[in-house]
This record gives C-alpha cells, structure tokens and sequence, in this order.
C-alpha cells in the first residue's frame, strides 16, 4: 500500500499570514495513464470533508484561489496564501492512484 | 445541485449486519465512479470499497473484504455497501462519495453489544 505523509501535524496559523501542508507518498503517483491522481480534501469541524484540489493542483468548482497545489512524483504541497477563518478545519492529502486509495494523516490548521 | 444522501446506519451487535444506501442526485451517478469512505470517531479517513463507474470493477480495503459488498443500481441512482459481520473496529462515519468530487453527509454505524 502507499503510505502518505504529512507534514506538519497541526499548524497554527495567523489570520491573512500564508500556511503551507506537504505530502509525501511512499512511492511515485504516477498512474500508468501519465497523471498523478493526488488530490487535497478540506474538513470543517463537524462536516463532511470536501475536495480542494485534484491531480495536484487543479482547484475544484468554487474552490477560493487562495488555495493552490503542487508537486510531482512524491513530493507535494497544499499553499493557503492568506488563511481565513473559514479555513480552519483538517486537511488531507489522498491517492487514488492505485488501490487501496490512502490518505495522509490529516493536518490540523487551527489560528 | 448535487447531493448524497446516506441511510442505513444505527447500533448493530457484534457479528451483525447492515445495509447501507446512497441516493445521488444533480449528477450522472452511472458514470461516476463510487466509493465507500469511513472515518472512526476523531479518528482519519481510511477508503473502504469502491464501484468503477465504467464497467463492473470493486475494489476493497483488506480490513473489509470477505465481509463487506459493494453494489449500485443505475437505475435507481442509489449504491449500496452490504455489512456483514461486522465488529467494533468498523464504527465509524461512512460517507458516500462520488470520484473524490462529492461527499455525502455521513452516517453513523455503531458495532458494540
């Protein structure tokens, strides 16, 4: 199975200040068709999680753009340029590249 | 707009059984691929199955194969995760996802005598 990492646990973060999560995969994302299936999923207290971003950096429908991604092959980063409050919440990172899909962790970003 | 609406869950006794339901609606549910995603109190996110969208693949995590069947009807736009012996370590939250695009509110499968 891909084991996937994340770094750092929990962030405290300031109000308009950047945050920045990384991922790392135990080994390359890169399905067989050429693209790399690593996606970014954002959980509000008490809500289900919700995707941000999908195949790296590719921000889904009503995604704010202060979220952006990046990365390649197993090293991969989730960049909030000005945290709001609504950010708070648990951030994951996820392959579906290959089955069993697996997730990071979570990071805790809290201000 | 889209939306999965999850039944099913409850208090089971350990060795029991439980069906769950999806209804997706806003989207053209027979071509999405649809996954099964629980998550233990305070506990991460860990995939438990998935029905391929194209063609009639499944897939499951090794904690639940054996024990677990996924199914959906097109027709119906419903999917379905069949429970079978299920034991503490499967309570937990499973929400209903379509792709990793849409998530379902969750519901809630307790396994404790």
């Amino acid at each position: 199975d891909i084991v996937m990492t994340q770094t750092p646990l929990s962030s405290p973060v300031t109000l308009g200040q950047p945050a920045s999560i990384s991922c790392r995969s135990s080994q390359s994302l890169v399905h067989s068709d050429g693209i790399t299936y690593l996606n970014w999923l954002q959980q509000r207290p008490g809500q289900p999680p919700r995707l941000l971003i999908y195949k790296i950096s590719n921000r889904f429908s009503g995604v704010p753009d202060r979220f952006s991604g990046s990365g390649a092959g197993t090293d991969f980063t989730l960049k909030i340029s000005r945290v709001e409050a609504e950010d708070v919440g648990i951030y994951y990172c996820t392959q579906a590249t290959q089955f069993p899909w697996t997730f990071g962790q979570g990071t805790k970003v809290e201000i | 707009e889209v939306q999965l609406v999850e039944s099913g869950g409850g208090l089971v006794q350990p060795g029991g059984s439980l069906r769950l339901s999806c209804a997706a609606s806003g989207f053209t549910f027979s071509s999405y691929t649809m996954s099964w995603v629980r998550q233990a109190p305070g506990k991460g996110l860990e995939w438990v199955s998935t029905f391929s969208g194209s063609g009639d693949s499944t897939y499951y995590a090794d904690s639940v194969k054996g024990r677990f069947a996924i199914s959906r009807d097109n027709s119906k736009n419903t999917l379905y995760l069949q429970m079978n012996s299920l034991r503490a370590e499967d309570t937990a939250v499973y929400y209903c996802v379509g792709s990793l695009d849409y998530w379902g509110q969750g519901t809630l499968v307790t396994v404790s005598s």
